[in-house]
């Protein structure tokens, strides 16, 4: 099991150009969420793809938009990039919660570090 | 606002001793809550997480406590070892995802 793979794992992007990163999820697994890691900080949330929709998001504005395939891989957009939006984005995977009780724990990719300058 | 907080970003303890790491949080709509540990050039890596109507629970050498009248839970690491060096989250987790403290870097000491 391949685990959770991202690609591309570094990226150098110049302020207002635009970037997609890509995200395999772990086998058997059908949700993927996207997480913003700047230095010093703890992962923070973008959004959240099931069934190819999005399903919850994060404070994060519409210059970040994402997408989910049919085999549950997923993309993420970014336009217009500002220096700000130089991270460590986080891919995780895991199976929908189908219960109140239910403990999701997500699988986590090694990330893809963008760079913007 | 943070959500979650892990008030000490570094934490040194010797090799064979017990490793205690703390997190606070404000809401109180987490469902569960989750620790996570990242070497450097990794994704985080699950490691223990407990059902927010649960007080404790146990995997080999690492605990959860969780204190929800405190809005507290910390993660016991018994014995420490070496290859425990790394940086812990803490999350809480719920209708809105995932939600991370800052993190703590615990270094053991030889």
């Amino acid at each position: 099991d391949a685990g959770v793979t991202q690609s591309p794992t570094h990226l150098i992007k110049t302020r207002g150009q635009q970037v997609t990163l890509r995200c395999s999820p772990k086998s058997g697994h059908d949700t993927v969420s996207w997480y913003q890691q700047a230095l010093g900080q703890g992962p923070q949330f973008i959004f959240q793809y099931y069934e190819e929709e999005e399903r919850q998001r994060g404070n994060f504005p519409d210059r970040f938009s994402g997408h989910q395939f049919p085999n549950y891989s997923s993309e993420l957009n970014v336009n217009a990039l500002l220096l700000g939006d130089s991270a460590l984005y986080l891919c995780a995977s895991s199976p929908f919660p189908r219960g109140p009780e239910m403990n999701t724990e997500a699988f986590f990719g090694q990330g893809t570090r963008l760079t913007v300058v | 606002d943070q959500q979650v907080k892990q008030n000490s970003p570094s934490l040194s303890v010797q090799e064979g001793r017990i490793s205690i790491l703390n997190c606070d949080y404000t809401n109180s709509m987490f469902d569960y809550f989750l620790w996570y540990k990242k070497y450097p050039a990794e994704g985080p890596t699950f490691l223990i997480s407990i059902s927010s109507i649960k007080d404790k629970n146990e995997d080999g050498r690492f605990t959860v406590f969780l204190n929800k009248s405190a809005k507290h839970l910390s993660l016991h690491i018994v014995p420490s070892q070496p290859g425990d060096s790394a940086v812990y989250f803490c999350a809480g987790g719920g209708a809105d995802g995932l939600t991370f403290g800052k993190g703590t870097h615990l270094i053991i000491q030889p």
